[in-house]
Parts: structure tokens; sequence; C-alpha cells
């Protein structure tokens, strides 16, 4: 089953409005999670990465006050894209490691934002 | 740098064995992942590798030769439900995993 899942799976927005997307680890305590971002037909595309208690840590280019990243608990980390717009149109994807697996990462279901 | 090389695209029939192959180059490695992606999905984990050989796990095997920076995925007895994107994923020093584009996989009758 599902070690990690993701909410909403699918959502619309109306341009100019945010929207949160949830990332919850299931049955284990994630210290750690990732965001995603993938194009059609394109690789992954590390966004953040969600660290519990403290600031998330964004790669190079994203910005930081349009994907606001919170992981205030072990289990839930959220992604909240503000004032989006088309562009910001994508699939979204959480991941997480789970302790005493090794390295091994799940993955969320994914979430698709569509800005219209 | 850090790179991923794979074959974009592969053609197989179904009940035949197909083998994708990784190259990769990392600042540092800790293990090697295959995920499966099918389109409009999320990646699913297939296997992780971490010392040198094979891992078989049901109808998929992966290997490993860490010397070489090399990987593959052998898929026994394909099904149509195969089809899909398979993704290597080597993670570096930073135990961050580093994606490429994948294998789109393509399985006919």
């Amino acid at each position: 089953g599902a070690v990690v899942s993701q909410h909403p799976s699918r959502v619309i927005c109306k341009s100019g409005t945010s929207v949160k997307i949830e990332c919850r680890s299931l049955d284990f305590q994630a210290t750690t999670m990732f965001w995603y971002r993938q194009f059609p037909k394109k690789s992954l595309m590390l966004m953040a990465t969600s660290n519990e208690g403290s600031k998330a840590t964004y790669e190079q280019g994203v910005e930081k006050d349009k994907f606001l990243i919170n992981h205030a608990s072990l289990t839930l980390s959220t992604l909240t894209v503000t004032s989006a717009h088309p562009e910001d149109s994508s699939f979204y994807i959480c991941s997480a490691r789970v302790p005493y697996s090794g390295n091994t990462i799940y993955f969320g279901e994914g979430s698709w934002l569509t800005v219209v | 740098g850090q790179n991923i090389d794979q074959p974009t695209e592969m053609t197989a029939t179904e009940g035949a064995i197909v083998q994708i192959n990784c190259t990769y180059q990392t600042s540092g490695f800790n293990g090697l992942f295959w995920y499966q992606q099918h389109a409009g999905e999320a990646p699913t984990f297939l296997s992780y590798n971490v010392l040198d050989g094979l891992e078989e796990k049901g109808r998929f095997s992966s290997f490993l030769s860490r010397s070489k920076g090399y990987s593959y995925l052998l898929l026994k007895e394909l099904q149509m439900k195969d089809s899909a994107s398979y993704l290597c994923a080597p993670m570096d020093s930073n135990y961050q995993l580093i994606w490429g584009a994948g294998t789109k996989l393509i399985i006919k009758p």
C-alpha cells in the first residue's frame, strides 16, 4: 500500500488565486520530504527539500515566495502555490525517505494543477 | 557535473525480456534507484542497489557496477502493463536523487 499520500490529486484554480497541496507520510515520521514538479514528457525537477521544524531548502531558480513550503509536523508537508498563473500548471509530486529502509524514497500519488 | 544516460525509448514484445541500461556520473554515491512511471502518474519504487551485483525481485532485476558507473534493469515475461517510463536515479553524496528523462518502454503484442 501507499506509504506517502498526496492530496488533492487534481485541482483547477483561477489565475491569481492560491492553492495548497498536502503530502503526508503514512505510518512513519518523515523529517525530510521533497517536492518536485514535472512537465509532460520531461524529467522530474526538484523544487525544494522540506525539513520538519525549519525552513525549506529551495533549488536554484525556484521562487520561495511563490512556492511556500511548510513542514510543521513529522507526517505533513504542504506546498502552496501563491498567485498562480497558467504557466504554473504542472504535475507536482512529493516524496519522502522511509526510515529503516536504507535510503529508499517513496513518492506520493502526485497532484495535477491546472491554472485557468 | 552530474548526469544520467539512458536510452530515450525502447520497444519490446509481450512475453519477452528487455534490459534497460543506465550510466551515471555523480558527486559521491549512496546507491541507485529504479522507478517506474506510467504516463500521468507519479513514479513508483522498483529497486534500490547500493552494492555491486544483481538484485532480483520477481520479474524485475536490477544490477549495479559502482566502478563502471553502470546499472541495468531487467524485465522478464513482459506484460502490456509494463509499458511505462523507467527512471534510473542515483543518489549523490548529499542523499539527493539525480534524475534523467528516463526510458520510455513500449510493449507490443
